[in-house]
C-alpha cells in the first residue's frame, strides 16, 4: 500500500495523558499536513510541514500540542494533558508541493478522551 | 471568518436517482477549490482540484463545475448507487494567500438506499 497511512487508528485515554499519533506519507511528497474534525464539522487545519520544517501552524494548535517531522519523513502528533475537548478524528494528508495539488489523506486517528 | 458552505447538510435518494450538492466560498482571492468523499472508516479521496471559472470535471457518473465569480461550485452524481453513500466535503486551497491548508465546509452526507 503506497498511500498515507496512520497509527494508531483509534486511542481512548484518560484525561491528564499524553498521547503520540504518527503519520506516514506517500514516500516522495514533501508536504504533509495535520487535519483536526469534531462531530459535525469539516476538517480544520492544524499544521504543515515542507520537508523537516514546520512551516505554519494553526491558533487551534494549542501549547500542549507538538509536532515534529524528523528527517522530514514521518511524522507525529503529540497532545500533552489531554482534555475532554481533544476528542476527535486527527487527520494527516500529504502533497507533492504547494499550489493546487491535491493532498492525498490518511484513514485518521480517532481519539477519545474520557 | 472564512466560511465554505455546503448544502445540503444531509440527503437521502433512493438508487438510479440523480443528486447534486452545492458548495459556497468567498468569489474574492480565489485559488483553488477541491472535493473530497469520504466513506466511513475510510481515507477521504480526492474527487477534484479546480481553479479555473466555468471548469468542468469528471469522474465516471461524478461531475462537477465551477463559478469563481458568484463563488460556487455544484457536484453532480448521476444514477446513484449504494456504494456512492458517503459525506462529500469541499475545501478552499491557498486561500488569500495561504500556504497550502484547505479551509473544509462542513460536508454533504449521502446515505443511497438500494
Amino acid at each position: 500500500d503506497t498511500g498515507v497511512s496512520q497509527n494508531p487508528r483509534h486511542k481512548i485515554t484518560k484525561r491528564g495523558q499524553n498521547v503520540t499519533f504518527r503519520c506516514d506519507p506517500i514516500s516522495e511528497h514533501n508536504r504533509l499536513y495535520w487535519y483536526r474534525q469534531t462531530l459535525g464539522q469539516g476538517p480544520e487545519f492544524l499544521t504543515y510541514f515542507q520537508n523537516e520544517a514546520q512551516l505554519e501552524k494553526s491558533r487551534l494548535l494549542s501549547d500542549r500540542f507538538s509536532a515534529e517531522r524528523p528527517k522530514g519523513s514521518f511524522s507525529t502528533l503529540e497532545i500533552q494533558r489531554t482534555e475532554q475537548g481533544d476528542s476527535a478524528m486527527y487527520l494527516c494528508a500529504s502533497s507533492l508541493v504547494a499550489g493546487q495539488e491535491t493532498q492525498y489523506f490518511g484513514p485518521g486517528t480517532r481519539l477519545l478522551v474520557l | 471568518i472564512l466560511n465554505v458552505e455546503q448544502s445540503p447538510q444531509s440527503l437521502h435518494v433512493q438508487e438510479g436517482d440523480s443528486t447534486n450538492f452545492t458548495c459556497s466560498f468567498p468569489s474574492s482571492n480565489f485559488y483553488a477549490l477541491h472535493w473530497y468523499r469520504w466513506e466511513t472508516a475510510k481515507s477521504p479521496e480526492a474527487l477534484f482540484v479546480m481553479t479555473l471559472n466555468g471548469d468542468e470535471k469528471k469522474k465516471g457518473r461524478i461531475s462537477a463545475t465551477l463559478n469563481t465569480k458568484e463563488g460556487y461550485s455544484y457536484l453532480y452524481i448521476k444514477g446513484s448507487q449504494p456504494e456512492d453513500s458517503a459525506t462529500y466535503l469541499c475545501a478552499l486551497g491557498n486561500y488569500g494567500g495561504s500556504q497550502g491548508n484547505l479551509i473544509f465546509g462542513k460536508g454533504t452526507k449521502l446515505s443511497v438506499k438500494p
